[in-house]
């Protein structure tokens, strides 16, 4: 599966979308992008996920570059309860890689 | 739906016993299930894949005798571990795959391992 960087952290003002990029450089045509969130101390959640076209349901818009080496995972209107570590994943056979994730803050 | 529940969410147990950790999908079936761990503030380590009706596939380091994984029923998978150390004090968690266009995993809520 092809490895995808994301940015440590970042903050994000309540209210405000919030845009969590991912960089997956050496992604192969079949291999479809999916975003989860972990809460602290719970299970990931599932988000969103897409292989070529922009895809947006009630939690989130994914937006993933012509080239397909990078996406933006955007949430439109960041709440308190947003704040999460965001799992940017590229995934061809059944098995997921976790990276580290990007820590993302809401604050009030 | 694509609900995924975990029995028990936390325990603790002193060195030496095993510990059986239950992980369902209680609105589809899933043939293919699979184990994490998470130390704290870590990403999650995939330990394992669980088939149902075969044995399942490990991760490379992870010792298949001390992680007993049972995939019994299109529901029902679960993680023994055995002879406890306290090394093995971790966060596990487990996902069922959907079947379908798009093969999603979905997250069990995790459990809080203690061996004291």
């Amino acid at each position: 599966d092809a490895k995808t960087t994301q940015p440590t952290s970042m903050d994000c003002a309540e209210g405000r979308a919030a845009n969590l990029p991912c960089n997956h450089s050496t992604i192969s045509g079949n291999e479809y992008v999916y975003w989860y969130r972990q809460i602290h101390s719970q299970g990931p959640q599932y988000i969103i996920h897409g292989l070529k076209n922009n895809e947006t349901n009630e939690m989130a818009s994914l937006i993933i570059t012509e080239d397909r080496k990078s996406s933006t995972l955007i949430l439109p209107h960041a709440t308190l309860r947003d704040t999460a570590v965001y799992y940017c994943i590229v995934r061809r056979t059944y098995k997921y890689i976790f990276g580290t994730g990007t820590r993302l803050k809401v604050l009030a | 739906g694509a609900v995924v529940s975990q029995h028990p969410s936390r325990v603790i147990c002193k060195s030496g016993t095993s510990v059986k950790i239950e992980c369902r999908s209680l609105d589809f079936q899933a043939t293919t299930m699979f184990w994490y761990r998470q130390f704290p503030k870590k990403s999650l380590m995939l330990m394992a894949t669980s088939n149902e009706g075969s044995k399942a596939t490990y991760e490379q380091g992870v010792e298949k005798d001390k992680f007993l994984i049972n995939h019994a029923s299109l529901t029902l998978s679960t993680l023994t571990v055995t002879s406890a150390h306290p090394e093995d004090s971790s966060f596990y968690i487990c996902s069922a795959l959907t079947s379908g266009s798009t093969d999603t995993q979905y997250f069990g809520p995790g459990t809080r391992l203690t061996v004291l």
